[in-house]
């Protein structure tokens, strides 16, 4: 069966800083990787996904993610957080054959300092 | 806005209550997601429609049960409830089961008093 670790539960940035929020996932074949977020009160928006193919993939709101399959981990980036930027943080793997539902991380928070 | 409507947005009942969650795909969608989400078990997967037909379970309880209808807007019914059903209900569509992208609503928060 698939599952998904996100090593930190709260991370604390200032603001203009770096993120790198970790994910890694164990899965036995080729894996669907997604990061969502989620906003206070809000519903997931999803950020990113890699299906294939070129393994830095660029998503909305200036965040990327890295797929390194020797390492099992789907790391998502952002050179500057932004104020806004605080939230919610979900990795999820697809398992093909498990119904194609979403396999959740147990989520990383995310809190920027001024 | 992904698109996906749910109903309500706030549910406050009392244990051994029934209540039904509504959740509208986005336009063109087929495949319908149930998620919950709660404190101590995160985000987990209750069910799966997809045109109609369920097509796969998860962690979903007997006291559970959903639907998708033919206009494909699905219902999730919870029976019996217990304080531990409290919790943010999504919902989530795709054009089709696999790797076509889920997107979620808002979510239902049910409070089981």
């Amino acid at each position: 069966a698939q599952s998904v670790t996100q090593p930190d539960i709260h991370i604390t940035v200032s603001e203009g800083a770096s993120l790198e929020l970790r994910c890694n996932y164990s899965y036995g074949a080729t894996p669907y990787l997604f990061w969502y977020v989620q906003s206070p009160g809000q519903g997931l928006q999803l950020l990113l996904k890699y299906f294939s193919g070129d393994t830095l993939v660029q998503g909305i709101k200036g965040f990327e993610a890295e797929f390194k399959r020797s390492q099992s981990s789907f790391n998502l980036r952002k050179p500057s957080v932004h104020w806004s930027d605080a939230a919610e943080y979900f990795c999820a793997v697809v398992g093909l054959e498990a119904g194609n539902m979403l396999t959740f991380g147990g989520g990383t928070r995310l809190m920027v300092k001024p | 806005d992904s698109g996906v409507t749910q109903t309500p947005k706030h549910l406050i009942t009392a244990t051994g209550q029934r209540v039904t969650l509504r959740c509208s795909p986005r336009s063109g969608d087929l495949s319908v997601y149930w998620y919950q989400q709660s404190l101590d078990q995160g985000l987990q997967f209750l069910i799966q429609y997809y045109n109609g037909e369920e097509r796969a379970k998860g962690n979903i309880l007997e006291r559970f049960s959903a639907q998708q209808f033919p206009d494909l807007h699905s219902e999730l019914n919870l029976s019996s409830l217990e304080l531990g059903d409290s919790a943010l209900y999504f919902c989530a569509s795709s054009l089709r089961p696999g790797t076509d992208t889920q997107y979620f609503g808002p979510g239902t928060r049910l409070t089981v008093l």
